[in-house]
């Protein structure tokens, strides 16, 4: 069965620092592959996904971006956090188009 | 951009009651999805929809895809302490990119034993 992890479950950081979540999937090939941000309270705001390796699309202008150096692994990166980027962040799969998404467990991000 | 309006926002009830809670949006929709998220957790996947009409049931969980491809709701029946959450519709338009799911802002249920 298919399974995806995400890692850390919570992250606090200092602004200015920078960020390296990670995200993998097991037990499929080549999934599309997403991240979301949610903040408190509220709904899923997706910010990149990635149909395969090295192809990025990002939904919002930000601070963030995202890579996929293998088939089954999402990175979200930041050079230089700010405040504004606090949220839970969630990664998710689905196989293709039309197809549900599943979510990870998701990451805790603070910033002070 | 494009949003689905999710009702009620919050629900308060008393175990046993029935619930029920809807999505709609202006666009038409090919696939409807409801999730169910626990605090500090990521959405799980409740039901999905395809087709226009379709009823889909798991347990005590019933969900439809409207006629006009344009709502869809959700209905819990017996509520229990652990139907506590927030619930989420996803819908994938017509014509949409890769797939790319549109949320609703979640209605937050509270169970009362």
């Amino acid at each position: 069965s298919q399974t995806i992890h995400q890692w850390p479950a919570t992250l606090v950081q200092p602004v200015g620092s920078p960020l390296s979540l990670e995200c993998t999937v097991e037990g499929t090939s080549n999934p599309n592959l997403y991240w979301y941000r949610q903040a408190a309270g509220r709904g899923l705001q997706l910010l990149f996904y990635s149909v395969g390796i090295g192809q990025i699309s990002s939904e919002v202008p930000q601070n963030l971006s995202a890579s996929r150096p293998q088939d089954r692994q999402f990175i979200l990166s930041s050079k230089k956090l700010l405040l504004s980027d606090s949220g839970f962040y969630l990664c998710a799969w689905s196989t293709q188009s039309r197809q549900p998404q599943h979510f990870g467990d998701g990451t805790r991000l603070s910033i002070l | 951009g494009q949003q689905l309006n999710q009702s009620p926002q919050s629900m308060f009830i008393q175990e046993g009651e029935d619930v029920s809670m809807n999505c709609t949006s202006s666009s038409i929709f090919n696939t409807w999805l409801w999730y169910k998220q626990d605090p500090g957790e990521g959405p799980v996947l409740l039901i999905a929809l395809y087709k226009a009409g379709e009823l889909t049931s798991n347990g005590r969980l019933t969900a439809q895809f409207g006629i006009t491809r344009k709502d869809s709701f959700l209905n819990i029946s017996a509520s229990i302490p652990s139907d506590v959450g927030i619930y989420f519709c996803a819908g994938s338009r017509a014509g949409g990119s890769q797939g790319n799911l549109i949320f609703g802002k979640g209605t937050k249920l509270s169970v009362k034993p």
